[in-house]
């Protein structure tokens, strides 16, 4: 079934620790995405990539990192996760550039640090 | 700054016709996108506007004026299925999407 896949679906965490959100696309889009949802707030871009090889900045990427080997995985990690990290993550995929290129979104990971 | 605004929470009857606004200020436009968003789920895609004007796909329209700032999505016949935030967001000069804080529609029998 084509689409995107997160992993986990939800995860309770320990302030300071190490976490990596999984995410993978099966769609060959060259763009990928990574997004956080909090309450009240809108979808604030964390990192971006426009094809494999390649990562930029969003609007709120400090304490987050991403790499982007290949066309399918983007991977998002949390290298000493806070409080203020708790959040639903979303990756997301499209084709980058002009156009109705819409992004696909995954299922979403839920994250609480504590 | 960039900033996209749109109504917290609406609530509209089965059967009716609601109108959902957005009004934006963004370092440039490269297209306006509306998107549905269940609780607990992801959004997904429902419109989307470049050029002024009405774009009509099923019980869904949406409208965009880039001279004011401004678009609606308009939903018709609401069911009860409806009832989901609806997401606004417009695309900058470096491409990158611009989110509003969503509205939540009520759907009320």
């Amino acid at each position: 079934i084509a689409g995107i896949t997160q992993a986990p679906t939800s995860q309770i965490l320990a302030a300071g620790r190490r976490m990596t959100l999984r995410c993978t696309q099966d769609m060959r889009h060259n763009a990928m995405y990574w997004y956080r949802q909090d309450l009240g707030l809108g979808l604030r871009l964390i990192h971006y990539s426009n094809t494999a090889g390649t990562t930029g900045k969003g609007e709120v990427p400090d304490g987050y990192s991403v790499s982007r080997a290949n066309t399918d995985d983007f991977p998002l990690t949390l290298a000493s996760a806070v409080p203020s990290q708790t959040s639903v993550y979303f990756c997301a995929s499209s084709e980058p550039g002009q156009g109705s290129n819409e992004q696909f979104f995954g299922p979403g990971t839920r994250l609480t640090v504590l | 700054g960039q900033n996209i605004d749109q109504p917290t929470e609406m609530t509209a009857t089965e059967g009716a016709i609601v109108q959902i606004n957005c009004t934006y200020q963004t370092s440039g436009f490269n297209g306006l996108f509306w998107y549905q968003q269940h609780a607990g789920e992801a959004p997904t895609f429902l419109s989307y506007n470049v050029l002024d004007g009405l774009e009509e796909k099923g019980r869904f329209s949406s409208f965009l004026s880039r001279s004011k700032g401004y678009s609606y999505l308009l939903l018709k016949e609401l069911q009860m299925k409806d009832s989901a935030s609806y997401l606004c967001a417009v695309r900058d000069k470096d491409y990158q999407l611009i989110w509003g804080a969503g509205t939540k529609l009520i759907i009320k029998p």
